[in-house]
């Protein structure tokens, strides 16, 4: 059975760093595609992240530069470092197992419970 | 980026009734890369619907999607009380991926 099980999220200060950990069974992360998706409170979707089977990276233009996609094949375990955190990354984020077209985009198949991460004075 | 717009933005029903929920792209979304997916409170989303038509594994056949260009439908056929529920249509024909804004599928 495919789990995916979040941790990491909380309170954190805004310009503050903070990691989330996305555990994943029943699959192996490193032959597949895993994605980032975070929604603030009470809103949509939105996809942040996404890292290939192949290692390739790609981010939307609103983290761009100050969050990093990763894995730990050992572990079976998708990673998200977050820095310099502004108000508007307050967000529950969900690790989704990614279906890619061959345009490099593509559909979340299994998703975590998600995480929320509060970013606040 | 191709933006999506959901349509209504609440749809109230009774079970047993019928469910058509609309999804409209600001350009032609390629080989009807569009997905589906029901969220309710609490929860994660959870994939139904992906290539327009076609059901995810474990989604009952009372789900159906249409579609292709620029404009897609959802479809529950008969309503159940767990259907009631948030629903976003999501596309992945180009690069960013994006979602619609939701449809929100309350009891009448």
């Amino acid at each position: 059975e495919v789990q995916l099980v979040e941790s990491g999220g909380g309170l954190i200060q805004p310009g503050g760093s903070l990691r989330l950990s996305c555990a994943a069974s029943g699959f192996t992360v490193s032959s597949n595609y895993m994605s980032w998706v975070r929604q603030a409170p009470g809103k949509g979707l939105e996809w942040i992240s996404v890292i290939y089977s192949g290692g390739s990276t790609y981010y939307a233009d609103s983290v761009k530069g100050r969050f990093t996609i990763s894995r730990d094949n050992s572990k079976n375990t998708l990673y998200l470092q977050m820095n310099s955190l502004r108000a508007e990354d307050t967000a529950v984020y969900y690790c989704a197992r990614t279906t890619v077209t061959t345009g490099g985009v593509g559909y979340f198949d299994y998703w975590g419970q998600g995480t929320l991460v509060t970013v606040s004075s | 980026e191709i933006v999506l717009t959901q349509s209504p933005g609440t749809l109230s029903l009774s079970p047993g009734e019928r469910a058509t929920l609309s999804c409209r792209a600001s350009q032609s979304v390629s080989s009807s890369y569009l997905a589906w997916y029901q969220q309710k409170p609490g929860q994660a989303p959870r994939l139904l619907i992906y290539g327009a038509s076609s059901r995810a594994t474990g989604i009952p056949d009372r789900f159906s999607g249409s579609g292709s260009g620029t404009d897609f439908t959802l479809t529950i056929s008969r309503l159940e009380p767990e259907d009631f529920a948030v629903y976003y249509c999501q596309q992945y024909g180009s690069s960013p991926e994006t979602f619609g804004q939701g449809t929100k599928l309350e009891i009448k």
